[in-house]
């Protein structure tokens, strides 16, 4: 199993572009989520999904749209980047049959200038 | 509103010495407990999970226990090893509400040779 991927590993975006950030896992997961990073945070939900075609919202939503059409994939959406967006950007993936361990992918460096 | 904290924020220690690090919440409604180890630009590990009827699990030179009562879990590591610095983080899964994860903002660990 390859487990939780993430796409890309760095990206520097301009203010007011938009992009994708890609997550896939391997597990059949039904449960994925995507976490932003920084310094002195920790870690906060921004989406997260309990299966193919359900999300909601997370602690920090704003800014960024969700969407699961496959139990494998759950990609993040930047709708108009700005400066506070550039952060690590994490996704993970959990069973409810292993008690909701998350296993968590590597990270995506997201800089806004 | 669920909040993790965790104390120390910062630990230097020398080598093989035993270390006790500590989460508490401020809600005991937990499905489960989760710790996790990051490196420095890294991903997160999952170490321990903890299911909220249990009162402990163990892992090599790891121990996790859970109070839920208090509101605390500490993460006991023996006979530390310079292998073992890293950020080491608490999760709490929520029950209910698509079982969220809120985490703490991490324990940095320094074992000196």
């Amino acid at each position: 199993n390859a487990g939780v991927t993430q796409t890309p590993k760095f990206q520097v975006l301009k203010t007011g572009q938009s992009m994708t950030l890609q997550c896939a896992q391997d597990m059949n997961h039904e449960y994925m989520s995507w976490y932003r990073q920084d310094p002195g945070m920790g870690l906060r939900l921004i989406h997260y999904s309990v299966g193919a075609g359900i999300t909601d919202q997370g602690e920090v939503p704003n800014g960024y749209n969700v969407s699961r059409s496959t139990t494998e994939d759950f990609p993040l959406r930047l709708l108009s980047a700005a400066p506070s967006q550039t952060s690590v950007y994490f996704c993970a993936s959990s069973y409810r049959d292993r008690g909701y361990e998350q296993y968590f992918g590597p990270g995506t460096r997201l800089t806004v200038t | 509103k669920q909040e993790v904290t965790q104390i120390p924020a910062a630990l230097s220690v020398p080598e093989g010495e035993n270390l006790v690090l500590n989460c508490s919440f401020t809600d005991s409604a937990i499905y489960n407990l989760q710790w996790f180890r990051q490196d420095p630009g890294k991903g997160l590990t999952s170490l321990l999970l903890i299911q909220s009827s249990q009162r402990e699990q163990t892992s090599g030179r790891l121990n996790a226990s859970l109070d839920k009562s208090s509101g605390r879990s500490t993460l006991y590591i023996a006979a530390s090893q310079p292998g073992d610095s890293a950020t080491y983080l608490c999760a709490v899964i929520l029950r209910g509400g698509g079982f969220k994860t809120i985490f703490g903002a991490g324990t940095r660990l320094f074992v000196k040779a």
